[in-house]
């Protein structure tokens, strides 16, 4: 199935611990993305690569470290984790910035 | 700053009615106005999208509404069905460039 996978969908894990989210397009798109929704729903743009570049890096602590080793893998890394990063993430990609596909969304709990 | 502005925050709506959601926006700028449906657990999903050349979109029971001159949209949804059920988001974007998300509608349809 041509889709947008990101795995763990749940991650539960302990206050100071570093994790990993993994993101893989099929689509053939060439930008990606990664959204944090909060309980409120509200989604916020993270970080968007174009390419393997950088090319959105909003207000996020640099705690938080987006990998793209090549055009359909986008990975989010999380450095000395906090309670208010409990969220659910989402990676998306598109073919430019139409026709966003989103993953399933990674549910990150921190205790 | 919101660059869409989306209303109601919530919404219940009977079945076989009509439910309908806004969004504004200041950018003149923009060209592209998707709506998202996101059901719990899942990602959000393109549900119908138009560009400011027409006023008015239909495909099936969805239809969104676009006011240039207000710049305003909004998205009605006919007859109503309890599987409509689920948050809405409203977007905003210039061809090229990232997309804004409006703040989400939590949409409930009662039997």
């Amino acid at each position: 199935d041509t889709a947008v996978s990101q795995t763990p969908k749940y991650l539960v894990t302990q206050m100071g611990n570093d994790k990993s989210i993994k993101c893989e397009q099929n689509l053939g798109h060439d930008t990606m993305y990664w959204y944090k929704q909060d309980s409120k729903k509200f989604l916020k743009i993270m970080f968007s690569y174009n390419n393997k570049e950088l090319i959105i890096n909003e207000t996020v602590p640099n705690r938080f470290s987006p990998k793209s080793p090549d055009k359909a893998h986008l990975n989010l890394h999380i450095n000395s984790l906090e309670l208010g990063d409990s969220a659910v993430y989402f990676c998306a990609s598109s073919r430019g910035y139409e026709g966003y596909t989103f993953g399933s969304g990674t549910r990150l709990t921190v205790v | 700053q919101q660059q869409v502005k989306q209303s109601p925050q919530s919404l219940i709506v009977q079945k076989g009615g009509i439910s309908i959601i806004n969004c504004a926006y200041e950018n003149t700028a923009f060209d592209y106005f998707p709506w998202y449906q996101q059901f719990p657990g899942k990602g959000p999903a393109l549900l119908i999208a138009i560009r400011p050349d027409v006023s008015e979109k239909k495909e099936g029971r969805f239809t969104i509404s676009f006011n240039k001159s207000a710049k305003q949209f909004s998205l009605h949804i006919m007859d109503s069905q309890p599987g409509d059920s689920a948050t809405y988001f409203c977007a905003a974007s210039q061809t090229g460039n990232q997309f804004y998300f409006g703040t989400g509608t939590s949409l409930t349809v009662i039997p």
